[in-house]
């Protein structure tokens, strides 16, 4: 099955430091990836599409400034977030799914990689 | 915008049966997602409905009515392993991204 690979599990800055997450795409293309991000005890929110080759596509109220998305491949996406303070401290998980095979592709089911846990000091 | 909502919290006893419902309001419909969440795991897919009606895969079960706007999970034969988040998720037809509801914490007890 489609596998996602997130690169680092876990991370410690300090606050204005700048930190870059990997998100890797390990058997399969994925023109689209997705970033979330997850505070304890809620669910997941959409930060923004990452699209290959192109800008980011952020939702609102996300500072594209400072979540700064490069999917310069079909297998990787990045996320860094930049000038970092305590309160970006997150889960942060990206997703993706293959390319849709034809019509009627069915599901095309997002799998989700392991996340990177930020905590900012 | 859409609105996905969930209870918050569920308990039930090991064995027992158990329904998690979600209702949403979206625009552009595109298939709704069930995904569980261990804590400080990834969200791993559980069941897909795109079509009115029921999907059973082994002790799971998803429903979705899209005139209600409304889908559920139902587990059954719980166990232990089952403690855990469910999260429910609608796809936008327009930008195949996923939007997840508020989630339900599922604790089940001997």
């Amino acid at each position: 099955g489609a596998v996602v690979s997130q690169h680092p599990s876990w991370v410690i800055c300090k606050s204005g430091t700048s930190v870059k997450i990997e998100c890797r795409s390990l058997d399969f293309q994925a023109t689209t990836m997705f970033w979330y991000r997850q505070f304890p005890k809620q669910s997941l929110m959409l930060m923004a599409t990452s699209n290959e080759g192109s800008k980011a596509t952020y939702e609102q109220g996300v500072e594209k400034d400072k979540f700064l998305i490069n999917h310069a491949s079909l297998t990787l996406s990045t996320l860094t977030v930049t000038s970092a303070h305590p309160e970006d401290s997150s889960f942060y998980i990206c997703s993706a799914s293959p390319l849709p095979r034809g019509r009627g592709a069915g599901a095309n089911v997002l799998t989700f990689g392991a996340g990177s846990r930020l905590t900012v000091l | 915008g859409q609105n996905i909502d969930q209870p918050t919290e569920m308990t039930a006893t090991e064995g027992a049966i158990v329904q998690i419902n979600c209702t949403y309001q979206t625009s552009g419909f595109n298939g709704l997602f069930w995904y569980q969440q261990h804590a400080g795991e990834a969200p791993t897919f559980l069941s897909y409905n795109v079509l009115d009606g029921l999907e059973e895969k082994g002790r799971f079960s998803s429903f979705l009515s899209r005139s209600k706007g409304y889908s559920y999970l139902l587990l059954k034969e719980l166990q232990m392993k089952d403690s855990a988040s469910y999260l429910c998720a609608v796809r936008r037809m327009l930008f195949q991204k996923l939007v997840f509801g508020t989630g339900t914490r599922l604790l089940v007890s001997p």
